[in-house]
């Protein structure tokens, strides 16, 4: 199975400030990464796929970039809406498997 | 506007069956593969099972693999997802998600077993 390791497990950051989220895979995954937020008590929304795709309705201050194997989000002016708990998921091969989670507060 | 929502959850002793249904509206259910994740209390996201758009293909997770099966009737626009054996680490919330890379999500089915 592609192991999907999720970095920082938990981040304080401010109103306004750039977040950065990334997810290394154990393997080449292509463009096969997809991000997803959830909020308290609902279920995860998805914000990037193909690594780099905003999905329909997400702001733009949301982005998703690769380098090789990793593979990173990038919030670029925090809102208070933003917090929440980030998921990466790799669906390049089967089993489908998500990073660890990222706990994003506000400081 | 896509809607999932998944009905069938409750309490079940170890070793019982559920049944969790997906009623899908709003977008051609029969086009598209579909998908289960789980996620435990306090815990990350787990995928469970993915049934393709005509169920010719079938994947499971290790850990449900015989014990669970996926399937689907697109003339009700609804997804399945049949559990027996239950064990107590299958207590978690139950999502449904459309397509390869889970692009709209249900509301999820709490499943609980214990005695």
């Amino acid at each position: 199975d592609i192991q999907m390791t999720q970095s920082p497990a938990s981040l304080s950051a401010s109103l306004e400030e750039i977040v950065t989220i990334t997810c290394q895979a154990s393997q080449d995954i292509g463009n096969w990464l997809s991000w997803y937020q959830q909020k308290p008590g609902k279920s995860p929304q998805l914000l990037i796929y193909g690594a780099t795709s905003l999905a329909d309705g997400v702001p733009s201050r949301f982005s998703g970039s690769r380098s090789g194997t990793q593979y990173s989000l990038k919030i670029s002016r925090l809102q208070v809406e933003d917090i929440g708990i980030y998921y990466c998921l790799q669906a390049y091969s089967a089993p489908p498997t998500f990073g660890g989670g990222t706990k994003l507060e506000l400081k | 506007e896509v809607q999932l929502v998944e009905s069938g959850g409750g309490l079940v002793q170890p070793g019982r069956s559920l049944k969790l249904s997906c009623l899908a509206s709003g977008f051609t259910f029969s086009n598209y593969g579909m998908n289960w994740i789980r996620q435990a209390p306090g815990k990350g996201l787990e995928w469970v099972a993915s049934i393709s758009s005509s169920s010719s293909y079938i994947y499971y997770a290790d850990t449900v693999k015989g014990r669970f099966t996926i399937s689907r009737d697109n003339a009700k626009n609804t997804l399945y997802l049949q559990m027996t054996s239950l064990r107590s680490e299958d207590t978690a919330l139950y999502y449904c998600a459309r397509r390869g890379y889970f692009d709209f999500w249900g509301p999820g089915t709490m499943v609980t077993v214990s005695s």
